[in-house]
């Protein structure tokens, strides 16, 4: 089946440490994203890439990196430089080229949610 | 950053009643208005992508209308039902950029 699948599911992370949250995706969809849920907020962007090799920073880039080396994966490293990094992430894709400025759906995987100790 | 606004922000309705909440953004510069539904544990599902003042959409039960001129977009279930409990977002892009902004999200709870 078709899809986004993102691991782990949970995370637990000491402070001071980075971890990476894996994207999958096989739907061969060129653009990718990155979102951060908080308690009370909506789903804010934190990086999204439209290309392979090419990335931009989303609103809430600070203390996140990623890297787009083949079309269908899209990790997350959430770093140490991250001030508050518990929180739920939810990685997505869409057709990119085919559909500008957003005239077509977005697909997203189930989401991860990181806890910092 | 675009503002996207919905309301309410959580419904409780009875098995049967019909209902329907909003999702209010900027109007100029606009391109398409999202909705999604997500259920718990679930991945957020897309329920309509819009783009035309006026365009009224059906999914089912489900139902949804544009405005642009005045930037607002309604949801409409009609009949709900207990597995119509999720949340449902609304989205709009960023004035022709790549960012793709949403809004906080009105919480159904349907009860049977």
């Amino acid at each position: 089946d078709g899809g986004i699948t993102q691991s782990p599911k949970y995370l637990f992370r000491k402070e001071g440490q980075n971890v990476t949250l894996s994207c999958e995706q096989n739907l061969n969809h060129d653009a990718m994203y990155w979102y951060r849920q908080d308690p009370g907020q909506g789903l804010r962007l934190i990086y999204y890439s439209q290309i392979v090799n090419d990335f931009q920073k989303g609103d809430i880039a600070e203390g996140y990196s990623v890297s787009r080396e083949k079309k269908e994966s899209f990790p997350l490293t959430v770093t140490s430089a991250q001030k508050n990094p518990t929180a739920f992430y939810l990685c997505a894709s869409s057709w990119g080229e085919i559909h500008p400025y957003f005239t077509g759906e977005l697909f997203f995987g189930e989401g991860s949610r990181l806890t910092v100790l | 950053i675009l503002n996207v606004e919905q309301s309410p922000q959580s419904l409780h309705v009875q098995e049967g009643d019909s209902t329907n909440f909003t999702c209010s953004f900027p109007s100029s510069n606009f391109y398409a208005l999202h909705w999604y539904r997500w259920e718990t544990a679930k991945s957020p599902e897309a329920l309509f992508v819009m783009t035309l003042n006026g365009d009224e959409k059906k999914k089912g039960r489900i139902s949804a209308t544009l405005n642009t001129k005045e930037g607002y977009s309604y949801l409409y279930i009609k009949g709900s039902q207990p597995e119509d409990s999720a949340t449902y977002l609304c989205a709009s892009p960023q004035g022709g950029s790549e960012k793709l902004v949403f809004g906080k999200g009105t919480k159904l709870t349907v009860n049977p």
